[in-house]
């Protein structure tokens, strides 16, 4: 079945301690990005990839990093995680960026 | 800055009804537009796109382009109980290589 997994599905951290959401998707596109979600503000994007190696800022970057390491695997990671970092983060894939297939969502709270 | 408005409702329609909704952009570079769908607490999913000026029907769902204008509309048809969610606009201005931009949504309600 063509899917995006992200994992986990909630998470709950303290401020400044290291946290990484993983998304791995099935179709071999070449397109993946993270956004996140948030009450009365919408979809943001956070970071994108191109392909392999290729990654550039999205929207929101601050506070985020990425990596693409491989094809199928583009993880989030949050090196000092802060409560304004609280929200529903989204990992989404694509063969040209445009018709984006969503994984199912990681809730994250920061206390 | 690229900007997609909504009204972010609720709209109330009655079932068997047409639901209407309506988005307006800023570009006026944006080549692609995008309906996805999210019920509460789900991943949106893609469920119309258009590219050309005009309507474009899949089903139930009409979705209607006006570059002229900077408007995009979709249109539900036949409207049930099961379409109650919110209704995300999306544009891409071109290429696909900074992906899309989302408007904040309509909350959408199908009155039985």
């Amino acid at each position: 079945e063509a899917q995006v997994t992200q994992n986990p599905r909630y998470l709950i951290t303290v401020t400044g301690k290291k946290l990484t959401v993983t998304c791995s998707q099935n179709m071999n596109h070449e397109y993946m990005s993270w956004y996140r979600q948030d009450p009365g503000l919408g979809l943001r994007q956070i970071y994108y990839s191109m392909n392999v190696e290729v990654t550039d800022k999205g929207d929101v970057p601050e506070g985020y990093k990425v990596s693409r390491k491989e094809k199928r695997n583009f993880p989030l990671i949050l090196e000092s995680p802060s409560p304004n970092q609280t929200s529903l983060y989204f990992c989404a894939s694509s063969p040209g960026g445009e018709k984006l297939f969503f994984g199912s969502g990681t809730q994250l709270s920061v206390l | 800055q690229k900007e997609v408005e909504q009204n972010s409702g609720p709209l109330s329609v009655p079932e068997g009804a047409i639901a209407s909704l309506n988005c307006t952009y800023s570009d006026r570079g944006s080549q692609s537009f995008f309906w996805y769908r999210q019920y509460s607490g789900k991943s949106p999913e893609l469920i119309m796109f258009i590219y050309s000026n005009g309507d474009k029907e899949d089903g139930r769902f009409t979705a209607q382009l006006n570059k002229a204008s900077q408007y995009v509309s979709l249109l539900i048809r036949d409207s049930q109980p099961s379409d109650s969610a919110t209704y995300l606009c999306a544009i891409d201005s071109g290429g696909g290589a900074d992906g899309l931009t989302f408007g904040k949504g309509t909350h959408l309600i199908i009155q039985p």
